[in-house]
């Protein structure tokens, strides 16, 4: 694709709900990253995929988020049993291949837990 | 510990003047830096990178500049536009090829 696509743009959850957040990387980059950005806040690194596998998964919160990646591809992270501390934009990024540091960005997934 | 961060969170400009944003980090061993622009609603978009073999680098009216001696790193946009308005963030390249990002700072272009 042209670009880094994220879906939803936007997710209203109740507290307790579990949720997907989709990621479509810029075709042929191999790796894939999510950070979560708070309000008015930086990027936090959440994990990093280089094709199917995650070797640095250390930014996770907790057990109740998880990501995946399929296909070298489309990736989806997972929060289960949502929190109202998880509300956040959701930030999703790839690049040609790991040793290459500019990353591209989607335009994020607004999740709000209410 | 690494950390990269901000001196101003905001800041305000005439239209038409020079912007400058600063950054700190503490990881000497950092050898790669970013710098990205978010405008509202949006993700974050490339706007230079400098390596740490360099001092300086000039793209299309933005500069980096990088001080390893006191591990700065500053962005200066040249003829600020109302278009310019968004938060800048840098970012270092730390350990596993992952950026740490700082924690941003808000140009506010005044007409």
């Amino acid at each position: 694709g042209a670009g880094v696509s994220q879906s939803p743009s936007n997710k209203v959850t109740e507290k307790g709900k579990d949720v997907e957040l989709r990621c479509d990387p810029i075709s042929g980059h191999t790796a894939l990253y999510w950070y979560r950005q708070r309000l008015g806040q930086g990027l936090e690194f959440l994990i990093y995929f280089q094709g199917n596998s995650a070797p640095d998964k250390s930014g996770l919160p907790s057990d109740r988020f998880s990501a995946e990646r399929t296909g070298e591809s489309v990736s989806t992270l997972t929060i289960q049993r949502t929190q109202q501390e998880d509300s956040a934009v959701y930030l999703c990024a790839s690049s040609l291949d790991r040793a290459d540091e500019k990353l591209f960005f989607g335009s994020g997934t607004q999740l709000s837990v209410l | 510990g690494e950390s990269v961060g901000l001196h101003l969170p905001t800041l305000s400009v005439q239209e038409g003047d020079n912007s400058i944003i600063n950054c700190a980090y503490s990881n000497s061993a950092s050898d790669y830096f970013i710098w990205y622009k978010q405008e509202s609603g949006k993700g974050p978009q490339f706007i230079i990178d400098i390596r740490s073999n360099m001092d300086k680098r000039q793209g299309q009216r933005v500069t980096v500049l990088l001080n390893k001696t006191v591990k700065h790193l500053s962005l200066q946009i040249a003829a600020t536009q109302p278009g310019d308005s968004a938060v800048y963030f840098c970012a270092e390249k730390t350990a596993g090829n992952k950026l740490t990002f700082g924690g941003g700072t808000r140009v506010l272009v005044k007409p």
